[in-house]
This record gives structure tokens, sequence and C-alpha cells, in this order.
């Protein structure tokens, strides 16, 4: 199985909501990763994290909260978001068990959820 | 990070090869190169990655340049599938998992 599951699929909120986006594998990846990608553009990279500690933050706002719970599971908390945050968020993970990611590895992507801020 | 740059564009025909360039003249001993392709409304997806052989898989081949300055994904027999934004991305030591998206080639496949 190298699925990665990402939901909700579409997500509209307000820019006062709070809402969080969950992301899951059961691939025993140790290394999560969440991107950004605006519409006509590449995808961005916003934070990785490594055995469930965070070890790449792309200075990313802090509207933005990542959290990794577990091994198999991570979630990016949404706070007071601004409307030019709407884009599609992207989950990915890799094998990571050397807990230095090494640069040949593989990233598993998720479907992403397409967020929509009024 | 060294830098790739692709063609924003190419076209090509059902059943017939492919071959997507890429450029990374700064790249460095250490860089891996990585291509992934994104299908419309889909996550990116792995398609082959090396460092200086050139590799095989089932769904391409990675030919890179001696001076591995450059190298080209090729697609054997395109199908209306492959029709995506194909990245290719530099990976090095120092990367610790960060892959950086250029802009991509646009990929049309006429039946």
């Amino acid at each position: 199985d190298t699925e990665v599951t990402q939901t909700p699929k579409h997500l509209v909120m307000g820019m006062t909501n709070k809402k969080s986006l969950k992301c899951e594998q059961h691939m025993g990846h140790r290394a999560m990763y969440w991107y950004k990608q605006k519409a006509k553009k590449p995808p961005e990279l916003m934070f990785v994290y490594s055995y469930e500690k965070l070890s790449i933050n792309e200075s990313v706002p802090s509207r933005f909260s990542p959290e990794c719970p577990n091994s198999s599971l991570l979630n990016l908390h949404l706070h007071a978001l601004q409307p030019e945050d709407s884009a599609l968020y992207l989950c990915a993970s890799s094998r990571g068990l050397a807990g230095v990611i090494p640069p040949q590895e593989t990233q598993y992507f998720g479907p992403g959820t397409r967020l929509l801020v009024l | 990070d060294a830098k790739t740059t692709q063609p924003n564009s190419m076209e090509s025909n059902e059943e017939e090869p492919v071959h997507l360039p890429c450029n990374h003249s700064t790249i460095s001993g250490t860089d891996y190169i990585h291509w992934y392709r994104q299908l419309p409304s889909q996550g990116p997806e792995y398609v082959i990655h090396g460092l200086t052989s050139n590799v095989n898989n089932r769904m391409a081949s990675l030919a890179i340049a001696e001076d591995r300055k450059s190298s080209t994904l090729i697609l054997h027999r395109a199908t209306l599938r492959d029709a995506a934004v194909y990245y290719c991305i530099l990976a090095g030591g120092t990367s610790y998992g960060k892959l950086t998206f250029g802009q991509g080639t646009i990929l049309t496949v006429h039946p």
C-alpha cells in the first residue's frame, strides 16, 4: 500500500474560522511533509517532520500550525487565514528511517486538500 | 539549492517516444536528479531518479549527461494518461528531504 490519504478533499473557511487538515499513511514512513500549491504554480515546501519532530519550517506564518501526533498521522491546523492562503495543500511521506532523510529518497504524495478562504 | 531549467511545454503524439530535457548546470557531486509528474487534479507522483548512471524503470528512462549538467526523461511510448506537468528536481546531501520544485514542463499528448 503506497497510499497517502488526505481529508477533507475540499474545505471552505472564513478568515475567523479554525480548521484542521489531516494526512495519514500506513507505509511505516517516518518522514512527513506539508506542501502548498497555488493555482498553476509548483508545490512549495512548508514543513518537514522526521520521527514526529519538526525538522524544517520554511518560514511559514504562525497561522499555519503543524502537528505530528504519531508516526502515521500529520495534521495542519489553520487559524485566521487570509484569502491569499487559498491553495491546494499537499501532504507527502517518505521512509526517513535513518533519521536523516537521504537525498535519493522518494516522496509519496496524497491527492491534496483544496482550501478556499473567504 | 541548485536550479533546474525545463521547457515550459512540449507536445507529443500517442504511442511515440517523448524526450523531456532538463538543464542543471550548477549541479553538485552529491545532488540526485529526481523526476516527478503531476497529473491534473492529483498530487505529484514519483517517476524516476538517478545520480550518475542512466536509469530505467517501468515508467520511464533517465539519461544523464556525462558531465551531469543535463538530463533527459524518456517516456518510451506516450499515452494520453502521460499528459501531466513533469518536474525535474535536484536533491543533495543537505536537502534533508526538501524537494524544490521548478516550473516544470507541461506535456500534452495528442491522440
